[in-house]
């Protein structure tokens, strides 16, 4: 139990549509990272969080936007659903220092979004 | 462009054997290099790291090989057991531009026969 939490765990939508998923991060850890698994493909960075500020952003697509709450908590918001989207969204977190990217993260067990 | 590759997709070894994973990587802005593995309905647990002022860091039956003007890193494993079997990515972290990157590559899936 890596101590991240994702919910929901599997998730089944219809194009167009939109979905939230939540992660809770390792008690005292103050960055939070979204990433993207697709069929056949390695991790997709989406974007990091550290103590409620955006501190990266990699391969985001528009209709997607995610925010780290004052309990750090976050969530990622996925609209306009397309086939495509469909993947494995991980959440991960780090206890480095400062929000660095030392790239040791604790990964929780991914949200499996279906979209039909 | 993809700046981590492992070319291999799977490997299969049998029980007691060495397995060696490889990773190559494009972008000499990497300074930190690491393994994760990753099971089946789980998520990625980090395994081993290895800084570029190195060139093999060593825990227990996990070695991972550094060779900066190749571009190229590796891990090996000895002796190989059947709870090895998963999925193997390779990453590397480093700072372009004033923002830090981890790269993940697609992953090696290892089967360790018994």
């Amino acid at each position: 139990d890596s101590g991240v939490t994702q919910t929901p765990k599997h998730l089944i939508t219809a194009t167009g549509q939109r979905v939230t998923l939540r992660c809770s991060p390792r008690s005292g850890d103050l960055s939070v990272y979204w990433y993207q698994q697709s069929l056949d493909q390695g991790l997709q960075f989406l974007i990091h969080y550290y103590n409620g500020e955006e501190r990266a952003k990699g391969n985001i697509l528009e209709r997607f936007s995610a925010q780290q709450f004052p309990d750090l908590h976050s969530e990622l918001n996925l609209s306009s659903l397309e086939l495509g989207d469909s993947a494995l969204y991980f959440c991960a977190s780090s206890v480095a220092p400062s929000g660095v990217n030392t790239g040791e993260l604790f990964f929780g067990e991914g949200s499996r979004l279906t979209v039909l | 462009d993809q700046q981590v590759k492992q070319n291999s997709p799977s490997l299969s070894v049998q029980e007691g054997r060495i397995s060696i994973l490889n990773c190559d990587y494009t972008n000499s802005m990497f300074d930190y290099f690491l393994w994760y593995k990753k099971y089946p309905a789980e998520g990625p647990t980090f395994l081993i790291s290895i800084s570029s002022i190195k060139d093999k860091n060593e825990d227990g039956r996990f070695t991972v090989f550094l060779n900066k003007s190749a571009k190229h890193l590796s891990l090996h494993i000895v002796p190989s057991q059947p709870g090895d079997s998963a999925v193997y990515f390779c990453a590397a972290c480093g700072t372009q531009g004033g923002s830090e990157k981890l790269v993940f590559g697609k992953g090696t899936k290892l089967t360790v026969n018994p």
